[in-house]
């Protein structure tokens, strides 16, 4: 298996303007979470999704930031409008079992708002 | 909610020494710790986790040791190696449903 692949790797954005990352999870892996990145916070669980469905978003900063996932085999997480405060790394990371077990990281997404 | 903290942001240690990164956490009704690596440019690793009904757990040539009652783990390499360099994360339940709520991290510096 590939491990959990993200896309971009790199995104570099003017202000106001939509971002969407996309994630993959491991096949067979069915819980999924987005992480935000920064040297200020640490790493912040934003959003975790078991079998497909959102079940704490808590971590999801405000409005502008939303997730999606489709199916079992991909994910988005749309930040729209992106401000310069949104740069950071964003991962994506499955496991299988939920949140109380290892979990697979993907590359991450480096994200710089201008 | 749980508060994670490591107690120091830099750790260098001599090749072939042993390393222990220690992590101390706020949530007494925490029930989980897990240990991630991160290498520059790359996602967190999963190295080791523990439960809380345990005190210890062993890996290859890592050990988490866990002291509920001071609410305080530590993450111990053996002999440690180049490819130790990394940052380490440790990482408690009790952040809301299934989320942990990771540490900021302790670089790990090998000197030859």
């Amino acid at each position: 298996d590939a491990g959990v692949i993200q896309s971009p790797r790199h995104e570099v954005t003017e202000m106001g303007q939509e971002v969407t990352l996309r994630c993959k999870p491991i096949s067979g892996h069915n819980s999924l979470f987005w992480y935000r990145q920064t040297m200020m916070r640490g790493l912040e669980l934003l959003i975790y999704f078991n079998n497909n469905v959102p079940i704490d978003d808590s971590g999801m900063p405000e409005d502008r930031f939303s997730a999606k996932m489709p199916n079992a085999s991909f994910s988005t997480l749309k930040i729209q409008p992106s401000e310069p405060r949104d740069s950071a790394v964003y991962f994506c990371a499955s496991s299988f079992g939920g949140g109380y077990v290892e979990a697979f990281f993907g590359q991450g997404t480096r994200l710089t708002v201008v | 909610g749980e508060s994670v903290g490591l107690h120091l942001p830099t750790l260098s240690v001599q090749e072939g020494d042993n390393s222990i990164i220690n992590c101390a956490y706020s949530n007494s009704a925490s029930d989980y710790f897990i240990w991630y690596k991160q290498e520059s440019g790359k996602g967190p690793q999963f190295i080791i986790d523990i439960r809380s009904n345990m005190d210890k757990r062993q890996g290859q040539r890592v050990t988490v040791l866990l002291n509920k009652t001071v609410k305080h783990l530590s993450l111990q390499i053996a002999a440690t190696q180049p490819g130790d360099s990394a940052v380490y994360f440790c990482a408690g339940s009790g952040g809301g449903a299934d989320g942990l709520t990771f540490g900021k991290g302790t670089h790990l510096i090998i000197q030859p």
